[in-house]
């Protein structure tokens, strides 16, 4: 299977832990976004990474979160001090600028069940 | 900042009946629109990317359409694998996607 792998594919953490997810892009697709997703809504952009460097933020994040890039291929999306209203599916997507296409490819998500 | 609307929020429909659902937006410098395909507990599914108005794209039973304004996509003759949650979502003068919250079909047998 050549498409975006997430893992874990399900977490279950009390208030207060911190918690790492991993995201493998599509090999060879220079741009990794992350995405958080809540029930009856459509995913809300995080963050995005050309290569290893990351271009862009929502206000989304805050200081409890923090993700890498670093070495251009895998991300790692940390949570510090887990809240239950970080209690989301996290989805990860990929995608290579070429000719008009900037088509995102989505991962399977992780399920983060903060108790 | 850039906005997006879908409707109906849900849609159940008869196997065979044909449909249509709506998807309005604002945005500053539309780079693309895109329609995504979601089944419960998976991520989404990339369907079509629309670039400028009048354009059109087609995929088995589903047809993809935009104006300046909204895009619609048409679904002819659905069977119950259609069954699903339909994403639209814009891109505009950044990288990331803005997305409406989706309807839910159901196509009943």
């Amino acid at each position: 299977d050549t498409g975006v792998s997430q893992n874990p594919r399900h977490k279950i953490t009390k208030r207060g832990q911190n918690v790492t997810f991993r995201c493998d892009p599509i090999s060879e697709h220079n741009r990794l976004y992350w995405y958080r997703q809540t029930l009856g809504q459509g995913p809300e952009f995080l963050t995005y990474f050309q290569n290893e460097a990351q271009l862009e933020k929502s206000r989304l994040l805050s200081d409890r979160f923090s993700a890498e890039r670093p070495k251009g291929s895998f991300s790692t999306l940390e949570i510090q001090r887990t809240e239950q209203g970080d209690s989301a599916m996290y989805l990860c997507a990929s995608s290579f600028r070429a000719l008009g296409g900037y088509e995102q490819y989505f991962g399977p998500g992780t399920r983060l069940t903060v108790t | 900042e850039d906005q997006v609307t879908q409707s109906p929020e849900a849609l159940r429909l008869q196997e065979g009946e044909s449909s249509s659902l709506n998807c309005s937006y604002t945005v500053s410098g539309l780079r693309g629109l895109f329609w995504y395909r979601q089944d419960p507990g998976k991520g989404p599914e990339f369907l079509f990317t629309l670039y400028s108005a009048g354009e059109e794209k087609e995929k088995e039973r589903l047809k993809a359409t935009l104006t300046k304004k909204e895009s619609f996509l048409h679904i002819t003759a659905p069977k119950p694998e259609d069954s699903a949650t339909y994403l639209c979502a814009v891109q505009g003068g950044s990288e990331k996607l803005v997305f409406g919250k989706g309807t839910k079909l159901t196509v009943n047998p």
